[in-house]
């Protein structure tokens, strides 16, 4: 099956503690993006990549870094210095936009970060 | 800047009802419209986009959308409304200026009664 694959599902940080999530996608996409969502906010960008070892602040790039070492994986480490991590960050993926702007993102099935 | 705004938080609707969840979006250029569902604790699931030239747009699950220029609409529609719609509906833009990142809407719950 082809498809973007998030881990875990569900993840505890204790105060002070860096995680690292998870995202692997095997559907030969050059292009890779990391959201956080909150309840009414909406979806909001924490960082993308277009290109293997090539990667850019989102909106909300603080306190998150990111590497891009393979073109299938994109993972996401939440620093103690993000005051408010607790959050569902979900994981993205497109083929290279170039002249297709009016392709569609695909998405995995979201981590659940809780700070205990 | 792109942007897109979903004015209702939530919309409520009788099954077999049918159903409007609204969107207005601001671009510079051409519009690269999206619609995505995402259910409780799940990922968002394509449903539809935008393509040049046509004003109603038809995607899965019997969703369609209603392209308005002049508007700067983008609404999604269902003739008939099931339980099973219930979810939080998003609208998205791509962002020319941006390298093409998606811009989303703060979503609308829609909720779906027998």
């Amino acid at each position: 099956d082809g498809g973007i694959t998030q881990s875990p599902k569900y993840l505890f940080r204790k105060e002070g503690q860096n995680v690292t999530l998870s995202c692997e996608q095997n559907l030969n996409h050059d292009a890779m993006y990391w959201y956080r969502q909150d309840p009414g906010q909406g979806l909001r960008l924490i960082y993308y990549s277009q290109i293997v070892n090539d990667f850019q602040k989102g909106d909300i790039a603080e306190g998150y870094s990111v590497s891009r070492e393979k073109k299938e994986s994109f993972p996401l480490t939440v620093t103690s210095a993000q005051k408010n991590p607790t959050a569902f960050y979900l994981c993205a993926s497109s083929i290279d936009l170039g002249q297709l702007m009016n392709t569609e993102a695909f998405f995995g099935q979201g981590t659940r970060l809780t700070v205990v | 800047a792109q942007s897109v705004a979903q004015p209702e938080d939530q919309v409520n609707v009788a099954e077999g009802n049918p159903l409007t969840v609204k969107c207005t979006y601001s671009v510079s250029g051409n519009p690269y419209l999206f619609w995505y569902v995402q259910y409780p604790n799940r990922g968002l699931q394509f449903l539809l986009k935008y393509i040049t030239g046509d004003n109603l747009v038809k995607g899965s699950y019997g969703f369609e959308a209603e392209f308005n220029k002049s508007q700067t609409s983008f609404h999604l529609k269902k003739p008939s409304a099931l339980v099973s719609d219930s979810a939080l509906y998003f609208c998205a833009v791509r962002d020319g200026g941006s390298q093409g990142n998606l811009i989303f809407g703060k979503g609308t719950k829609l909720s779906v009664k027998p």
